[in-house]
C-alpha cells in the first residue's frame, strides 16, 4: 500500500537553528498539509498546499515557518530559527481528493529543540 | 468555526468488552468526518469516514460508527476490543471539498486484560 514517507524521523536541533523537515506524498496525490503535535496533545493543523501554493494556514504558521514542493515528489517544511516551544511531532499528509479519500499521515518526524 | 469535541481524554475497558468513544462536532450544516487512530510511536492511520448516505459506517478493523444529526454526534463503536486496540482515537470534521480537516483532542483507549 502507498505510504507517505518523512525523513529524518528524530531530529535535535539547537533553539535559533533552521531546520527543515522532509515529506515524500503518495505519487498521485495532489493535496498536502503539515499537522504537529506537540507532546501530550491534540493534533494542530499548519498549513495546507495545492497546485503549488499555500491554500490556508493556520496561526501557528507564521513568518518562521514556510514549506516548498521543490521537486515533483519532495514536500519540505522549513523552520527557519527554531525555538524551544517548536518541539514536536510533525506529521506530514497527502492526499488524492480529501473529502473522498481522507488523508494518509506519514509517521511523523519528532523535533526537539534545545 | 467548526469545531469537534471528545468528551474523555482516557477510556478504559477490558479485552473482549464492548467500546464506544464519543466525538461531537459544532457546526451548522453537515460536516465530513473521520476517525483516526494512531498506536504509541506511529502516524495517524484512517479508521473510517462519512460523507453523505447510510448513517453507520464501516471502518477498518472491525470499528464503526454512526452519524446521528440531531445530536451532532459520530461515535465510535466496536463490539469486542482487542489488545491491540489500545493506542489514541482521534475523531476529525472537515467543511468544504477541498478544506482542511480538524482534529478533536484525542481520547486515549488503555485495555485491560
Amino acid at each position: 500500500e502507498p505510504e507517505v514517507t518523512q525523513t529524518p524521523s528524530h531530529q535535535v536541533t539547537q533553539m535559533g537553528q533552521e531546520v527543515i523537515l522532509r515529506c515524500v506524498p503518495i505519487s498521485n496525490h495532489l493535496y498536502f498539509y503539515w499537522y504537529r503535535q506537540i507532546l501530550g496533545q491534540k493534533v494542530e493543523f499548519l498549513v495546507s498546499f495545492y497546485n503549488n501554493e499555500i491554500s490556508e494556514k493556520s496561526e501557528i504558521f507564521d513568518d518562521q515557518f514556510s514549506v516548498e514542493r521543490p521537486d515533483g515528489s519532495n514536500f519540505t517544511l522549513k523552520i527557519r530559527s527554531t525555538k524551544l516551544e517548536d518541539s514536536a511531532m510533525y506529521f506530514c499528509a497527502s492526499s488524492e481528493h480529501p473529502v473522498t479519500y481522507g488523508y494518509t499521515f506519514g509517521s511523523g518526524t519528532r523535533l526537539t529543540v534545545v | 468555526a467548526q469545531s469537534v469535541t471528545q468528551p474523555d481524554i482516557h477510556i478504559t475497558v477490558s479485552e473482549g468488552a464492548s467500546l464506544e468513544l464519543r466525538c461531537n462536532y459544532s457546526y451548522g450544516a453537515t460536516p465530513y468526518l473521520f476517525w483516526y487512530v494512531q498506536s504509541p510511536g506511529q502516524g495517524l492511520q484512517l479508521l473510517l469516514k462519512y460523507f453523505s448516505g447510510d448513517t453507520l459506517v464501516q471502518g477498518i478493523k472491525g470499528f464503526e460508527a454512526e452519524f446521528k444529526r440531531s445530536q451532532s454526534s459520530f461515535n465510535l463503536r466496536k463490539p469486542s476490543v482487542h489488545w491491540s486496540d489500545a493506542a489514541e482515537y482521534f475523531c476529525a470534521v472537515g467543511l468544504d471539498r477541498d478544506d482542511k480537516i480538524i482534529f478533536g483532542k484525542g481520547t486515549r483507549l488503555h485495555i485491560l486484560p
